[in-house]
Parts: structure tokens; sequence; C-alpha cells
């Protein structure tokens, strides 16, 4: 059963670059089936994606980040990591890594994370 | 901010079926499968429908999802004090590059 483990330093300051890593356990990076992706959650509010990869290194940023927002894999250390530049309080928030299924079906578009790291919370804060 | 609009809570007693609503547009739930995420207080969300309507193994057949047109429905039966938790629909939306979207939530309450 395959585990997702975020890690990470839990205060950044402003302007300064959030860098976050996740270990995937128990299954391989490398697969066919599956995009591994980011979400995050500002305390007490709601979801938003903030980007996936495939092992290969393709990568799919929210647009609002594009720009400050790295993603990378490492095949070897079976991880992925996120980097984020500039950050402000506005990026203060639980990071979660997820494991996602994405793919064609006649009713549109399949994409959906079905399993979840238990978060990393970040501060943006001097 | 959010693109998918859920009602912001809704309540019922055990036994209870209630419905969230989740609203979206032309390029995302219109074209693409919708899913639905579980958040229990203090922990990660979970995957509770994806496929719209499919439920992964484990997740009882109290829940259900739908769609129509822009919208898209979930239900929950027999309403019971564990489904207390918060619900996010979600739908990859064809704007731009593309990007996936979640819903703004919604709180469950088990009176």
């Amino acid at each position: 059963q395959v585990q997702l483990q975020e890690s990470g330093p839990g205060l950044v300051k402003p302007s300064e670059t959030l860098s976050l890593t996740c270990t995937v356990s128990g299954g391989s990076i490398i697969s066919s089936d599956y995009y591994w992706g980011w979400i995050r959650q500002p305390p007490g509010k709601g979801l938003e994606w903030v980007g996936t990869i495939y092992y290969s290194g393709s990568t799919y940023y929210h647009p609002s980040l594009n720009g400050r927002l790295a993603m990378s894999v490492d095949t070897s250390r079976n991880q992925f990591s996120l980097k984020l530049s500039s950050v402000s309080a506005a990026d203060t928030a639980v990071y979660f890594c997820a494991r996602t299924r994405v793919y064609p079906t006649t009713a549109g578009n399949n994409y959906f994370f079905d399993t979840w790291g238990q978060g990393t919370l970040v501060t943006v804060s001097s | 901010q959010s693109v998918l609009t859920q009602p912001p809570s809704t309540s019922g007693t055990p036994g209870q079926r209630v419905t969230i609503s989740c609203s979206g547009s032309s390029s995302n739930i219109k074209i693409n499968t919708v899913t639905w995420y579980q958040q229990l207080p203090g922990t990660a969300p979970k995957l509770l429908i994806y496929s719209t309507n499919q439920r992964p193994s484990g997740v009882p057949d109290r829940f259900s999802g739908s769609k129509s047109g822009t919208s898209a429905s979930l239900a929950i039966s027999g309403l019971q004090s564990e489904d207390e938790a918060d619900y996010y629909c979600a739908a990859w939306d064809d704007r731009l590059d593309g990007l996936y979207v979640f819903g703004t939530g919604t709180k469950v309450t088990v009176l």
C-alpha cells in the first residue's frame, strides 16, 4: 500500500524560497498509471491545487503560481519536490502531496488524488 | 479563488439523507468528470467519489455522486455521526493550459 510523507522547513521568511519533498513508499514513483501532485490549504480555508509532475519530469502548474513554482522528481530516491520562490504570508498553508490518477474517458478527463500524505504546515513569517 | 461553488454548510440528523451541490461551468464539470473528497477534522482529505459516480474500495455505498450539465451533487444517505466532515468537489478545468479546481467546501454537521 503506497504511502506519502511530506518533509521540509515549517517556517520560511518572506521573499525566500519554500522547499518541500514528498517521499513515496510502498510503490514506485516510476509508473505509467500515476502522476504526483501538491495541494495546499491555508489555515481555516479550502483546498488549492498547486501543481503536478510525472516521473518523466513533465510538469503542470497552477497558472497563478507560474513563474514562482518549480517541481522536480528524483526517481532514485522515490521522491518528488516543490520549490516556491518569493513567498509571502499568502503562501502560508498546510501542503499535501498526493498520488494522482489522470486519464481520458468518454465522459471527459478523469483527474483525482487517490492517496494523500498527512500534510505539513508551512508558515511564512519573519 | 475557487471556481466551483458549494453551500458553506448543511446538516441532518442520523439516518437522514443530505445532498451537497457543486456548481461549475462549461469548462470544468460540463465536460470532465467530478471528484469528491471528505476531510475529517485535522486530517488529510480522502478520496470519496471519482469519475463522477464511482466509489473507491472501502467507501460505503451510502455515498453517491452525480452530475447534470454544469452542476454535480454528492448524496449521503443514512447519515452517520462519523460523516461529520468537510466535503469538497473538484474537476479538471480546460481553461488556459488547464488546471485542477476545487469547490469552496461544505461543512456537514450531524445533529
